[in-house]
């Protein structure tokens, strides 16, 4: 799990903050995503990005906004959520997008909304 | 609609049984199948894929996958299981067409628990 790295790995929020969700992949891959893993429910895909390019909005409400300064980093920008947004934020990066290619996760950051 | 099925919640083995966790898809196309494991507090961790080729692949921790195109499955397996193999099993379908975006379809995934 070295390869891909999140932080916080515990995020405790209020509906009105503001927060921000970091990933890094030391792989270099050039293909980055972000997953959100809920209780009893399927992984969810919400964004990708491929060389910086955002290329998948997964129908994400506007309450999540993505950043890709670069191939190696992501960000999650996180603000007015709600309670059922609280979830397990996996991030994950592959050598490119698409193609057999599989996918390297993250540990994941746990996201709790009161 | 495209989706991935595994179709129990939990499976129970003893250690040294062998192993069966199911998956079902449903995807216009060939697919690329995945399996992954994830540990307690872990992220997802790649198991093994079928592209194309030989039915039967091998990938870590000595588990294996049959693709069955007939069936629309492939299923988990491991001849002799153990303990440490308990854990939350994903299968996963890149959606056909998905080329630019690698999109992955998963499973509600299946816990594994081996007992001694």
């Amino acid at each position: 799990e070295t390869g891909v790295t999140q932080t916080p790995r515990h995020l405790v929020m209020g509906m009105t903050n503001k927060k921000s969700l970091k990933c890094e992949q030391h792989l270099g891959h050039n293909a980055m995503y972000w997953y959100k893993q809920s209780a009893k429910k399927p992984l969810e895909l919400m964004f990708v990005y491929s060389l910086e390019e955002r290329v998948e909005n997964n129908s994400v409400p506007s309450r999540f906004s993505p950043e890709c300064p670069n191939s190696s980093h992501l960000f999650l920008h996180l603000h007015t959520l709600q309670p059922e947004d609280s979830a397990l934020y996996l991030c994950a990066s592959s050598p490119v997008a698409g193609g057999g290619n599989e996918q390297f996760f993250g540990p994941g950051t746990r996201l709790t909304v009161l | 609609a495209q989706s991935v099925a595994q179709p129990e919640d939990q499976v129970n083995v003893a250690e040294g049984n062998p192993l069966t966790v199911k998956c079902t898809y449903s995807v216009s196309g060939n697919p690329y199948l995945f399996w992954y494991v994830q540990y307690p507090n872990r992220g997802l961790q790649f198991l093994l894929k079928y592209i194309t080729g030989d039915n039967l692949v091998k990938g870590s921790y000595g588990f294996e996958a049959e693709f069955n195109k007939s069936q629309t499955s492939f299923h988990l397996k491991k001849p002799s299981a153990l303990v440490s193999d308990s854990a939350l099993y994903f299968c996963a379908v890149r959606v056909p067409g998905s080329s630019n975006t690698g999109k992955l379809i998963f499973g509600q995934g299946t816990t594994l628990q081996v007992k001694p």
